[in-house]
């Protein structure tokens, strides 16, 4: 079945440091990419996505990149604050039609200390 | 805001009974899916539905069942629960897309 692998499992840096995150996905139909920060003891949110017509997308200090080519994905964080400390999830459309189920990797935890 | 409720934050049960965990949704959205979530592996879908009645297995539907009688509402039933079931189960909605998450059930059986 489809399969979101990502990387690395664990993270740490200091504050004002950049973070990045690497996932790829096996599906070939996939065309939307979000990335859910999962803070301890909470629900995941959503923090910044992209679709498949698009190579990147920034806000703020967040960036997301795609390489549709090589089926991979990537999360840049710029000037980390240790409230960027969480969980990390990268997502994979199962499929390309609207609203359907997404496929998740295991999860980053990034560590951000000051 | 998009609320997700999920009826129950912790649920201790016996091996063998049935359970059911519901999830209700307060923005029309026609999509909804249940996952689990266990540390080391993500979250793993379960079941979704793309409408009333509708249906789709997902990774893991072993030992589950789902059902969505109306729009709002989703349930997902451990016929017989087992100690391998033993998780946080994170029921989700959306129109298209993303995906709006409850807070989770956490379920321990014994």
């Amino acid at each position: 079945g489809e399969n979101v692998e990502q990387h690395p499992s664990t993270l740490s840096v200091q504050e004002g440091d950049s973070a990045v995150i690497k996932c790829t996905y096996s599906d070939s139909a996939s065309n939307y990419f979000p990335w859910y920060k999962q803070e301890l003891g909470k629900r995941p949110q959503l923090i910044i996505d992209i679709r498949s017509n698009v190579g990147e997308k920034k806000d703020q200090r967040i960036a997301v990149t795609l390489n549709k080519t090589a089926k991979h994905f990537s999360l840049h964080i710029t000037e980390t604050q240790p409230e960027d400390s969480a969980v990390y999830f990268c997502a994979a459309s199962k499929g390309n039609q609207a609203g359907t189920a997404l496929i998740f990797g295991k999860g980053t935890t990034l560590s951000v200390s000051s | 805001d998009v609320k997700v409720t999920q009826s129950s934050r912790y649920l201790v049960k016996r091996t063998g009974e049935k359970v059911f965990l519901e999830c209700v949704q307060d923005m029309d959205h026609e999509n909804m899916f249940w996952y689990r979530q266990d540390p080391g592996l993500g979250l793993r879908l379960i079941y979704f539905s793309y409408d009333v009645k509708m249906k789709e297995k997902g990774d893991i539907p072993e030992g589950y069942s789902v059902s969505r009688e109306k729009k709002e509402r989703f349930s997902l039933i451990l016929e017989s629960a087992s100690t391998n079931q033993t998780s946080m189960y994170l029921c989700a909605s959306s129109r298209g897309s993303p995906l709006h998450f409850g807070n989770g059930t956490r379920l321990t059986v014994t």
